[in-house]
């Protein structure tokens, strides 16, 4: 079974400071990992997504996540925070390969509440 | 733009008195999914459709059903209704399953009366 792991339910952080938000995961294959930001009473917007390759990737907005094989980590980061990425942030993660018997799709951390201070 | 679409974005029903939920996609992906998330918790899959291929979730309820009638269009079907199913419910499109983006709709917030 595949699952996720968000430690914090909120992180706080100054304008213009880098920030973390934090996800490890658990898999039994090789995993796929996403990263999505939900604002109030809005859908998630796909933020970033590792698959294979550079452990280092890039996405929308500024933000980037390290994966770490080792450490089953998948940290989103930015190094300057703004006031308007203060957000719902969630990791996902999906198990490779896929076995056809269900649970296609992606298993959510429960989600980290980003607060930038001005 | 193409974009997937839910109607309405608010739903009132009264407890028990059956309830459908409607998501349209522009994208013309393969793979449609229903995801219930109720307050201060992530999503959970309920069930998705793989072209015509229902699969659903195995602690999915029977209340729940789907209905995907061609590529542009799913449904969500509660039959009745509880206290318990009030939530937001969300829509999502992928062009394949495995490793592909999924996309997400706005959501409905269900209330339930």
């Amino acid at each position: 079974a595949q699952s996720v792991a968000q430690p914090e339910d909120q992180v706080n952080v100054a304008e213009g400071n880098p920030l973390t938000v934090k996800c490890t995961y658990s898999v039994s294959g090789n995993p796929y990992l996403f990263w999505y930001v939900q604002y109030p009473n809005r859908g998630l917007q796909f933020l970033l997504k590792y698959i294979t390759g550079d452990n280092l990737v890039k996405g929308s907005y500024g933000f980037e996540a390290e994966f770490n094989k080792s450490q089953t980590s998948f940290h989103l980061k930015k190094p300057s925070a703004l006031v308007s990425d203060s957000a719902l942030y969630f990791c996902a993660v999906r198990d490779t390969p896929y076995s056809g018997g269900g649970a296609d799709g992606l298993t959510f951390g429960k989600g980290t509440h980003l607060i930038i201070q001005p | 733009d193409a974009m997937v679409i839910q109607n309405p974005r608010y739903q009132v029903t009264q407890f028990g008195k059956p309830v459908t939920l409607s998501c349209s996609q522009t994208l013309n992906h393969n793979v449609m999914y229903w995801y219930q998330q109720k307050s201060s918790q992530a999503p959970k899959l309920l069930f998705h459709y793989y072209d015509k291929d229902f699969n659903n979730e195995a602690d999915t309820p029977d209340n729940f059903q789907s209905r995907r009638p061609n590529t542009s269009f799913c449904f969500l079907d509660i039959r009745s209704p509880g206290l318990g199913d009030a939530a937001m419910y969300l829509c999502a499109t992928s062009i394949r399953r495995g490793r592909e983006t999924q996309y997400f709709g706005p959501g409905t917030r269900l209330l339930v009366l």
